[in-house]
């Protein structure tokens, strides 16, 4: 089945230690990228790939980093968690097709919380 | 700058009543893509619709429907005959003409269909 898998669902840390969410997307997608959501902000973009090896910031980049080491792995990383980063996270993915109009396919979603 | 605006936070509706979900996009581009996306409270994300900004043609799919007018920059979702299952959030998106796949997502309309 063509999925996004995000890991872990849930993930409640205290403020300060580093966690890792993982995405994996196993449709062979260039495109991948990850979003926050939070209420009456909608979805926001955090960071997006359009390849291995390249990544590049999205409209909220502070406090997170990513890699893009496999195609078909595009880890979220927060090196000092705080409390303001407790959100619902979001990977993607798509192809990459002339002017992008492939739809972004979603992955289930990380509810972080930091204390 | 692109920006989407979904001005109903919530509507409430009973069993079997239409609704329509408002979107209202601005972009400078002359090539772009509108999207809508379902977060049923299960918390995905569901890819509904995407549409081109050269294909102004409605669009009917069972019960939803979608009326694209670009002389207003509007993309409204009309739900007909509304069932409780589809009673979640809504969200509208716009991606611009460029290489890249970023999604500007509106704040999203939660829709409650009571029985």
């Amino acid at each position: 089945e063509a999925q996004v898998t995000q890991n872990p669902r849930y993930l409640i840390t205290v403020t300060g230690k580093k966690l890792t969410v993982t995405c994996s997307q196993n449709m062979n997608h260039e495109y991948m990228s990850w979003y926050r959501q939070d209420p009456g902000l909608g979805l926001r973009q955090i960071y997006y790939s359009m390849n291995v090896e390249v990544t590049d910031k999205g409209d909220v980049p502070e406090g997170y980093k990513v890699s893009r080491k496999e195609k078909r792995n595009f880890p979220l990383i927060l090196e000092s968690p705080s409390p303001n980063q407790t959100s619902l996270y979001f990977c993607a993915s798509s192809l990459l097709s002339g002017y992008g109009s492939s739809p972004l396919h979603f992955g289930n979603g990380t509810r972080l919380t930091v204390t | 700058a692109q920006k989407v605006t979904q001005a109903q936070t919530e509507i409430s509706v009973v069993e079997k009543e239409d609704v329509t979900l408002d979107c209202v996009y601005e972009t400078r581009d002359t090539t772009y893509y509108l999207f809508w996306y379902k977060q049923p409270p299960s918390g995905e994300l569901v890819f509904l619709i995407r549409r081109n900004s050269f294909d102004e043609q409605n669009e009917i799919s069972g019960r939803y429907s979608w009326n694209f007018q670009k002389s207003t920059s509007s993309f409204n979702f009309t739900i007909t005959a509304s069932q409780v299952v589809d009673s979640a959030v809504y969200f509208c998106a716009l991606k611009g003409g460029g290489a890249t796949n970023k999604l500007i997502f509106g704040t999203g309309t939660l829709l409650a269909v009571q029985p």
